[in-house]
């Protein structure tokens, strides 16, 4: 069975940082890019950002671009979010998404940012 | 402000046909592919239909999408009490600093 798992959210102070992972199984992860897509409450999706199947080429949405960081490890199965200098507009459940079609997602990790 | 504009909200009886909208640019639904998302409430998204107009395997065929120019939209006939749920479209948008994924706002279905 296909499977994306978040995990590493929670609560954070404006400014501070949180590495998210999202570990996958049952497909060959190195094949496939991936993707991290937010929700804040109450809200619609917005996609934050993309790494090709060997880790050359990442694009970030304006709103993130030099705060976050994305990367991943084909060996163990994983991709990760580094988000630095967080602000309340962060605050979101944050979902990984395997590939061109989305699909599938995680159940998602939720990221709050208050003080 | 999303990139793709949706309706906020739809509503129909069981049985009933509904369409579902999604207006885009040239830059993203008029030279790209447009996607389908179900989120179920208090759950994750789930792909409903790919490359405009395919279903994936498992999704009913009262699921339909279809695309003209910068413009989509989803229809779902025979509607059922389990389609209440919300709605979004998403493309790939070719900016100039780089590609990336628009989603439209999201439409909240009520099945009445």
């Amino acid at each position: 069975e296909v499977q994306l798992v978040e995990s590493g959210g929670g609560l954070v102070q404006p400014g501070g940082s949180l590495r998210l992972s999202c570990a996958a199984s049952g497909f060959t992860f190195s094949s496939y890019e991936m993707n991290w897509v937010r929700q804040a409450p109450g809200k619609g999706l917005e996609w934050v950002s993309y790494i090709s199947s060997s880790g050359s080429t990442i694009y970030y949405a304006d709103s993130v671009k030099g705060r976050f960081t994305i990367s991943r490890d084909n060996a163990k199965n994983s991709l990760y979010l580094q988000m630095n200098s967080l602000r309340a507009e962060d605050t979101a459940v944050y979902y990984c998404a395997r590939g061109e079609l989305l699909d599938p997602w995680g159940q998602g990790t939720l990221v709050t940012v208050s003080s | 402000q999303s990139v793709l504009t949706q309706p906020p909200s739809a509503s129909g009886t069981p049985g009933q046909r509904v369409t579902i909208s999604c207006s885009g640019s040239s830059s993203n639904i008029g030279s790209n592919y447009v996607y389908w998302y179900q989120q179920l409430p208090g759950t994750a998204p789930k792909l409903l239909i790919y490359r405009n107009n395919q279903r994936p395997s498992g999704v009913p065929d009262r699921f339909s999408g279809s695309k003209s120019g910068t413009s989509a939209s989803l229809a779902i006939s025979g509607l059922r009490s389990e389609d209440e749920a919300d709605y979004y479209c998403a493309a790939w948008d070719d900016s100039l600093s780089g590609p990336y994924w628009v989603f439209g706002g999201g439409t909240k279905l009520t099945v009445l």
